[in-house]
């Protein structure tokens, strides 16, 4: 058990729908990521925070969207579904440690999200 | 484009001997590198890193290689075991990129009896 919570564990929806995947990082860290995997594919990054604020921003659609509230767990909103959307959905957290490059990345169990 | 490459979407080795698993990159920028295993069903799990400035780093039955110079990095976990049948991905990171990770598309491991 990675500490890393996500929720749902599977979302089934229609194409045009919005969906929220929500997220709770290990208890202390700062930071969160959030990558997709298609099928047969790697994990995309999508957008990271640090403590509330957007730090980095991957090949997200504009369709998606996310934000850290204070109590630091985390939203991804996927809006407009698309039939390409279907994926598994991850969550990471990490320390936030300042250097940035020992700061390992902790993923929690994922979101399956399909769209019909 | 791929930034980072595993080419062998499988492997199926043998319990109590040595798996090799693979992994070339194309961006110099890169100076992290992790190696994260996935059950089904479940999230990747950090397993070992290595830093640019080192070639090797050492965990228990899990060694990380690098080569810089080749831009190719390398899990070797000996000995094998029934537990370790799972997909492993190979990631990369770059300092100026806050910790951005940049994934392989993974290689799934069989360890048979």
């Amino acid at each position: 058990d990675s500490g890393v919570t996500q929720t749902p564990k599977h979302l089934i929806t229609a194409t045009g729908q919005r969906v929220t995947l929500r997220c709770s990082p290990r208890s202390g860290d700062l930071s969160v990521y959030w990558y997709q995997q298609s099928l047969d594919q790697g994990l995309q990054f999508l957008i990271q925070y640090y403590n509330g604020e957007e730090r980095a921003k991957g090949n997200i659609l504009e369709r998606f969207s996310a934000q850290q509230f204070p109590d630091l767990h985390s939203e991804l909103n996927l809006s407009s579904l698309e039939l390409g959307d279907s994926a598994l959905y991850f969550c990471a957290s990490s320390p936030g440690l300042a250097g940035g490059r020992s700061d390992t990345q902790y993923f929690g169990p994922g979101t399956r999200l399909t769209v019909l | 484009d791929q930034q980072v490459k595993q080419n062998s979407p499988s492997l199926s080795v043998q319990e109590g001997r040595i798996s090799i698993l693979n992994c070339d990159y194309t961006n110099s920028m890169f100076d992290y590198f992790l190696w994260y295993k996935k059950y089904p069903a479940e999230g990747p799990t950090f397993l070992i890193s290595i830093s640019s400035i080192k070639d090797k780093n050492e965990d228990g039955r899990f060694t990380v290689f690098l080569n810089k110079s080749a831009k190719h990095l390398s899990l070797h976990i000996v000995p094998s075991q029934p537990g370790d049948s799972a997909v492993y991905f190979c990631a990369a990171r770059s300092t100026g990129t806050a910790s951005k990770l940049t994934f392989g598309t993974g290689t799934r491991l069989q360890v048979t009896l």
